[in-house]
């Protein structure tokens, strides 16, 4: 069976500090991989996607980045994080564009 | 672009049926889904319907679509404190994109 995982589970970041944010998932191959940010536990605003290895598509201009070094990872950065980017993060992975997604246990980042 | 829209609140007595609505705007959605959050947790995907389907049942979920009102619901039945949680609702955009709801707090008291 397929599971994703995501860390770390909770970081606490100064402003202006660098961030890598780390998904990979497990039982698939050739997954399309997602990057979402959650404000206040409600919508879901999707950051970056990807349909393969370097293939990296961005939903709103920001401080982050995203790459895919391997099938099966993505990463979330930022060179230098901002008190905006704090949320909560969660990577997804779909075996069709337009078939369900299914998430990771998340990441909450608090910048101070 | 599209726009997923749900009630914020629900507060249903333990035992008792939870319905909760979501209205949306895409009426070239292929898919419909219902997704739960518990408090510091990811989205698990409840459910999803076709949408030449007006109906889906799965135990205790009933998933209902009217596509003249573009209205979903999702109705749990015989509610238990476990079922507490955010739901959402999503669907696809034409241009490939999912689109979530706010997000209903479903509170179940004992």
């Amino acid at each position: 069976s397929q599971t994703i995982h995501q860390w770390p589970a909770t970081l606490v970041q100064p402003v202006g500090s660098p961030l890598s944010l780390e998904c990979t998932v497990e039982g698939t191959s050739n997954p399309n991989l997602y990057w979402y940010r959650q404000a206040a536990g409600r919508g879901l605003q999707l950051l970056f996607y990807s349909v393969g290895i370097g293939q990296i598509s961005s939903e709103v201009p920001q401080n982050l980045s995203a790459s895919r070094p391997q099938d099966r990872q993505f990463i979330l950065s930022s060179k230098k994080l901002l008190l905006s980017d704090s949320g909560f993060y969660l990577c997804a992975w779909s075996v069709k564009v337009l078939g369900p997604q299914y998430f990771g246990p998340g990441t909450r980042l608090l910048v101070l | 672009g599209e726009d997923v829209e749900q009630s914020l609140f629900l507060s249903v007595r333990e035992g008792d049926s939870s319905v909760i609505n979501c209205t949306y705007t895409d009426s070239s959605s292929t898919y419909l889904y219902w997704y739960k959050q518990e408090p510091g947790a990811g989205l698990q995907l409840l459910t999803y319907i076709f949408s030449n389907m007006d109906m889906k049942q799965d135990q205790r979920l009933t998933v209902l679509l009217n596509k003249k009102d573009k209205h979903l619901s999702l109705r749990i039945a015989d509610t238990q404190t476990g079922d507490s949680a955010i739901y959402f609702c999503a669907e696809f955009e034409d241009t490939g994109k999912l689109i979530f709801g706010q997000g209903t707090t479903l509170q179940v008291k004992p």
